[in-house]
């Protein structure tokens, strides 16, 4: 069992819809990450959190919204999508800086479909 | 030119052969690098962390070269359960860009 969960598994929604995928890990970590993957590439970077603050943002468009209410938890909302913004999108936590020497644990992801 | 270049593959190879790939990053205030395993449909899983003085794990062993910006990973002995896409991931900015490879199909044939 993976020690970050995302919920849900799967999501399909139109593009007026607002939701939000959700991520949760209990393990310490202070860095949080939202990637997002298409079929056949490897994951992109959107977001990072460290401390509950957003340090990183790649330039996402504003109809994705992260938040990460606590140490624990992340969720990225969203509103008015494209299709195009089908994908799996992965959480990941971490410890920060020069301690990470274990990498970055995944959730199983949300394949969401955008209609 | 992409930060991070892996072939694509996809390497074929029987079981028991000794596959190596590699992987070149752009940027050198790189700080920090792994080799990652993704079975189809799944989440990225971590395979190892890559020093520069070069690690192994059993059948695998990872190394870094920071002079020529490239890391290998070499799998002896191939196993069928060894086939996925093993993607390279190199970290930069305070140990917080994180930034995948393209990645390498492997296909471990009986």
């Amino acid at each position: 069992d993976t020690e970050v969960t995302q919920t849900p598994k799967h999501l399909v929604m139109g593009m007026t819809n607002k939701k939000s995928l959700k991520c949760e890990q209990h393990m310490g970590h202070r860095a949080m990450y939202w990637y997002k993957q298409k079929a056949k590439k490897p994951p992109e970077l959107m977001f990072v959190y460290s401390y509950e603050k957003l340090s990183i943002n790649e330039s996402v468009p504003s109809r994705f919204s992260p938040e990460c209410p606590n140490s624990s938890l992340l969720n990225l909302h969203l509103h008015a999508l494209q299709p195009e913004d089908s994908a799996l999108y992965l959480c990941a936590s971490s410890q920060l800086g020069g301690r990470n020497r274990h990498g970055y644990t995944f959730g199983s992801g949300t394949r969401l479909t955008v209609v | 030119r992409k930060e991070v270049e892996q072939d694509p593959g996809p390497f074929n190879v029987p079981e028991g052969a000794t596959v190596a790939f590699n992987c070149t990053y752009s940027n050198s205030a790189s700080q920090s690098f792994f080799w990652y395993r993704q079975d189809c449909r799944k989440e990225p899983k971590l395979l190892m962390s890559v020093y520069s003085s070069g690690n192994e794990d059993g059948r695998f062993t990872a190394q870094l070269n920071r002079a020529s910006q490239y890391i290998s990973l070499l799998i002896r002995d191939s196993k069928l359960s060894d086939s996925a896409t093993y993607l390279c991931v190199v970290v930069r900015g305070g140990y917080q860009k994180v930034t995948f490879g393209t990645g390498t199909k492997l296909q471990v044939i009986p």
